[in-house]
């Protein structure tokens, strides 16, 4: 099993550009999370979706979109980049809460 | 909203013990974890206790709960440079406990 898959793992942007930060499971888990990383806050919430076709909004949605069409997708989609947006984004899945969340390895993302 | 606390910066000498401190807010959760981060990577989880206990135990490994005080602890037993890494303290919230809320870390550093 691959666990979590993000891609890609940096990239740098100029403010106004839109991207998608891709995540992908092969473990079958419907709930499916996007973090932001920044130093001193450890991590905070952006969106969730606990199964396809079902998403919602974390402690920091504005400026990302997500949709959840398939059990093991779970893009996220930055609308127009801001410098602001320059962290290190995290993509988590899990089964049940008892096993905690399986985490990807990361995409550094660089607002210029 | 709720909040989870910890202290930044810890550093210990090899072989003595560490023990990470962590404070929350939300007196529902009902499972709590502890986290490693390597640099470059994703979170894995280390452990979690249930709220309904005071004590684990896994190995190296000592989470002490005390849900009056909101006080999570993690010793680690005989501390190596491989521990050296930072440390998040993470609780399960929302209706189903879907969604986790970290502490900002704490970087264990290792000395010689």
């Amino acid at each position: 099993n691959a666990g979590v898959t993000q891609t890609p793992k940096f990239q740098v942007l100029k403010t106004g550009q839109s991207m998608t930060l891709q995540c992908a499971q092969d473990m079958n888990h419907e709930y499916m999370s996007w973090y932001r990383q920044d130093p001193g806050m450890g991590l905070r919430l952006i969106h969730y979706s606990v199964g396809a076709g079902i998403t919602d909004q974390g402690e920091v949605p504005n400026g990302y979109n997500v949709s959840r069409s398939t059990t093991e997708d779970f893009p996220l989609r930055l609308l127009s980049a801001a410098p602001s947006q320059t962290s290190v984004y995290f993509c988590a899945s899990s089964y049940h809460r008892d096993e905690g969340l399986h985490f990807g390895d990361g995409t550094r993302l660089s607002i210029l | 909203g709720e909040d989870v606390e910890q202290s930044l910066f810890l550093s210990v000498r090899e072989g003595d013990s560490s023990v990470i401190n962590c404070t929350y807010t939300d007196s529902s959760s009902t499972y709590l974890y502890w986290y490693k981060q390597e640099p470059g990577a994703g979170l894995q989880l280390l452990t979690y206790i249930f709220s309904n206990m005071d004590m684990k135990q896994d190995q190296r490994l000592t989470v002490l709960l005390n849900k009056k005080d909101k006080h999570l602890s993690l010793r680690i037993a005989d501390t190596q440079t491989g521990d050296s890494a930072i440390y998040f303290c993470a609780e399960s919230i929302g209706d189903y406990g879907q969604n986790f809320v970290f502490g900002p870390g704490t970087r264990l550093s290792v000395l010689p």
